[in-house]
């Protein structure tokens, strides 16, 4: 499978406590995404990377948030003292720049719950 | 500010019938116009894209339509089949906007009935 892949897929904590996903991006592909979809909403952009290097934050991404993808490769997406309002889907997406085409191809998500 | 909109939270369509999705946006600067279909408990999954400079793109059973000057696109998908059913997404996104990030509609559900 060289798809996107993301771990855990579900994850129940209590609030306050911290929580970390991972992505695996497609090989090769220099761009990261992260996303966050609620309840009858479409994904909502929260920070990318190309490479290791963090290019942009949404204003959504909380200073409880924090990304990091040391290596190029995989990624990491930790929340800090979550809070009930962080609960969603997250999403992780990857796209190739020297692509001839603007796709980004998505993961499985990770379904987090904080009660 | 939803810069992207799905007006149809839903659509029933007869299973070898046309079944019409529609996006408006808002954003001028948007170049890029991108489908995705997601099943519960999955990601989004890449259906079908075009380019401003068109106006039209063709994959199979997929057909994509742009109206740039009434910023407006849709999905046609014929004919329908009950595996179709899911949540349509559509997407856009703007290199002069300085963005690189996708910027998504609230989703419209599909139901194909046998």
């Amino acid at each position: 499978d060289t798809g996107v892949s993301q771990d855990p897929r579900h994850k129940i904590t209590k609030r306050g406590q911290n929580v970390t996903f991972r992505c695996d991006p497609i090989s090769e592909h220099n761009r990261l995404y992260w996303y966050r979809q609620t309840l009858g909403q479409g994904p909502e952009f929260l920070t990318y990377f190309q490479n290791e290097a963090q290019l942009e934050k949404s204003r959504l991404l909380s200073d409880r948030f924090s990304a990091e993808r040391p290596k190029g490769s995989f990624s990491t997406l930790e929340i800090q003292r979550t809070e009930q309002g962080d609960s969603a889907m997250y999403l992780c997406a990857s796209e190739s720049v020297a692509g001839v085409t603007d796709t980004q191809y998505f993961g499985p998500g990770t379904r987090l719950t904080v009660l | 500010d939803q810069q992207v909109k799905q007006n149809s939270p839903s659509l029933s369509v007869q299973e070898g019938r046309i079944s019409i999705l529609n996006c408006d946006y808002t954003n001028s600067m948007f170049d890029y116009f991108l489908w995705y279909k997601k099943y519960p408990a999955e990601g989004p999954t890449f259906l079908i894209s075009i380019s401003s400079i068109k106006d039209k793109n063709e994959d199979g059973r997929f057909t994509v339509f742009l109206n740039k000057s009434a910023k407006h696109l849709s999905l046609h998908i014929v004919p329908s089949q009950p595996g179709d059913s899911a949540v349509y997404f559509c997407a856009a996104r703007g290199r002069k906007t300085g963005a690189n990030n996708l910027f998504f509609g609230t989703g419209t559900r599909l139901t194909v009935i046998p």
